[in-house]
Parts: C-alpha cells; sequence; structure tokens
C-alpha cells in the first residue's frame, strides 16, 4: 500500500526554522516527482516545492531562499527545511506524489506548522 | 488570492446534479489539459477525483467528470451522495518554474 506520512510539524517562532519530513512506503521517493503542498487556516491549497526524480528542485516565490526540498533515498524520506519563518508560512503541510502531467495520486495527512511569538 | 477562481460553496440534494467551475486563464486552464480535481474531507489526506482533465483513477465513481470550456474546467458530480459532502480544489499545471496553481475551493453541501 501507499503511504506518506508527513511528521515535524509544531509551534515555532518568527524568524526560526524547522525541518518536515515526509516518509514513504510502497514506492521509491528517488524514481519519482515530490511535491510539498500547504494549506493556510481558512484558505485553499498552495504548491510551495517541486523536487524531480533527476533532482532538480523548483519553488515557490512566497519561499525561495528560505525553503529546501530534498530527499534521503536510503532512508526513502523527503524533506522540507524552513528557515527565517515568517507568521504567514503558518499552515497544513503536505506532501504529495506528483505524476508528470501535473497531478498528484498520493498524499500525506499534513503536518502543521504554526509560526507565532 | 488563489490562481484558480472556484466558487466559494454549491449545494444539492441527493440524487442531484452539481458541478463546480474552476476559471483560470489562457497560460493555465486554456492552455494545457493537465486540470486535476481533488477532494477534501479536512483533517484528511486529499483525494484524486480527475486528473488530465477527464480521467478516472481506480476507484472513482463514474458520478464524477471533468469537463473544460475556454479558460474554465469544471467538475461535475452526479447523483450527489452524503458521502460527496466535502471541499474540492481544482488545480492547473502552468509551468516547470512555477508549478501548479490550485484554486481557492469549494465547500459542496449535500441538503
Amino acid at each position: 500500500e501507499m503511504q506518506l506520512v508527513e511528521t515535524g510539524g509544531g509551534l515555532i517562532q518568527p524568524g526560526g526554522s524547522l525541518r518536515l519530513s515526509c516518509a514513504a512506503s510502497g514506492f521509491s521517493v528517488s524514481t519519482n516527482y515530490m511535491t510539498w503542498v500547504r494549506q493556510a487556516p481558512g484558505k485553499g491549497l498552495q504548491w510551495v516545492s517541486f523536487l524531480y526524480s533527476g533532482g532538480a528542485t523548483y519553488y515557490a516565490d512566497s519561499v525561495k531562499g528560505r525553503f529546501t526540498i530534498s530527499r534521503d533515498d536510503s532512508k526513502n524520506i523527503l524533506y522540507l527545511q524552513m528557515n527565517n519563518l515568517r507568521v504567514e508560512d503558518t499552515a497544513l503541510y503536505f506532501c504529495a506524489r506528483e505524476q508528470p502531467s501535473a497531478y498528484f495520486d498520493y498524499w500525506g495527512q499534513g503536518a502543521l506548522v504554526t509560526v507565532s511569538a | 488570492q488563489s490562481a484558480l477562481t472556484q466558487p466559494r460553496s454549491v449545494s444539492g440534494s441527493p440524487g442531484q446534479s452539481v458541478t463546480i467551475s474552476c476559471t483560470g486563464t489562457s497560460s493555465d486552464v486554456g492552455r494545457y489539459n493537465y486540470v486535476s480535481w481533488y477532494q477534501h474531507h479536512p483533517g484528511k489526506a486529499p483525494r484524486l477525483m480527475i486528473y488530465d482533465l477527464t480521467e478516472r483513477p481506480s476507484g472513482v465513481p463514474d458520478r464524477f467528470s471533468g469537463s473544460k470550456s475556454g479558460n474554465t474546467a469544471s467538475l461535475t458530480i452526479s447523483g450527489l451522495q452524503a458521502e460527496d459532502e466535502a471541499d474540492y480544489y481544482c488545480c492547473s499545471y502552468v509551468s516547470q518554474y512555477t508549478g501548479v496553481a490550485f484554486g481557492g475551493g469549494t465547500k459542496l453541501t449535500v441538503l
């Protein structure tokens, strides 16, 4: 069974750092496109970052320079390192497997990140 | 503000049909058939309902269908059932560098 489980969320002060993990089972993160999507309270979904199987990475303008997507192939885990966090980064963060025609067929249940003083 | 525009809410009675619209631009929805739709019950993982504009993943009832006209994509749910009550999001490919755009979400209420 294919499954994604996010961990690492929590309460953090503005300017702080947090690393989210997304453990995959049933498939390899190394051979798939992987994405982070977030949902701010009361808002819709927002694409955050994307990691190609070949290693190329892309980011939304709102997080570029602050967030880093990566993976550990040996552990089959996707990461999102979030630095210099802002109040507006408060959201439920989902990891998802992305198919080449830009749809997401498997999602985790999300990790809540709250940025507040 | 979301890149794609969806109605905030729609409703229908059991057995009826509802259509949720998703309006983008000629740079996203209008240019590509890479439109997908997701069902989301709060607290759960989003579920893929439609991909590549009209395709249904295995396990999704054929009551769910997708279409497009110009810059507007639509999700139609026929034979509404109580378990269809959820939030629905559309999504369109934009570019390799900007990824995808999502709609703001539509809350479907089954009366």
